[in-house]
């Protein structure tokens, strides 16, 4: 198993449905992210759980619903999304807290989502 | 809030030469981690190297090497004898001291390999 898997890689939708896209990480960490990465533009943080707990919401739209059952693995459901949240959507985990943790995120491959 | 800027959208080079990949940041603190992640086509984006701010000493990890200048808020990626593998995006990125929740990434930079 890789470190950080995503599925689906790829989803389209129309504006009106409503799907989930899925991260599992199994590299034993307590941190999971999401970031959504348009072109030309900068990582954008969305949301990170710690050891299950969202402890960060950056000013995402209600039409993001994260959800977080145990610490490997993550969600974002998604519903009545507009076409400028087309994107490729990242999750990564890491292992703060501990002795010389220098911050390092471990990436999945990302789903890309298209919005009709 | 800290800011990241990768001024070159797109960059090339010819295999086996070297490339230089420029960053600069902001932020009102003193210690941080800064970050060089590469991100191939399709592809997990990696991390490539790191440089904690503390330590002064230019970060090396085989054929790449960052150019840390604290002063002037500059973290350059210098990638030597280019191989046709090391095409992709490149992303700077800084992380307050003690935690990656906060990472700042900069737009990035396409490179290209050339044979």
């Amino acid at each position: 198993e890789t470190g950080v898997t995503q599925t689906p890689r790829h989803l389209v939708m129309g504006m009106t449905n409503k799907k989930s896209l899925k991260c599992e990480q199994h590299l034993g960490h307590n941190a999971m992210y999401w970031y959504k990465q348009s072109a030309k533009k900068p990582l954008e943080l969305m949301f990170v759980y710690n050891f299950k707990e969202q402890t960060e919401n950056n000013s995402v739209p209600s039409r993001f619903s994260p959800e977080c059952p145990n610490s490997s693995h993550l969600f974002l459901h998604l519903h009545t999304l507009q076409p400028e949240d087309s994107a490729l959507y990242l999750c990564a985990s890491s292992q703060p807290g501990t002795s010389g943790n220098t911050g390092e995120l471990f990436f999945g491959e990302g789903s890309r989502l298209t919005v009709l | 809030a800290q800011t990241v800027t990768q001024s070159q959208p797109e960059m090339s080079v010819q295999e086996a030469e070297t490339v230089t990949l420029s960053c600069t940041y902001d932020t009102s603190e003193s210690d941080y981690y800064l970050f060089w992640y590469k991100q191939p086509p399709s592809r997990q984006m990696i991390l490539v190297i790191r440089q904690e701010a503390y330590k002064q000493q230019n970060a090396t990890e085989n054929r790449f090497s960052v150019n840390f200048q604290k002063a002037a808020k500059s973290f350059s990626l210098k990638i030597s004898d280019s191989q046709l593998g090391d095409a992709a995006m490149y992303f700077c990125a800084y992380s307050s001291q003690g935690g990656s929740e906060k990472l700042v990434f900069g737009k990035g930079t396409k490179l290209t390999v050339n044979p």
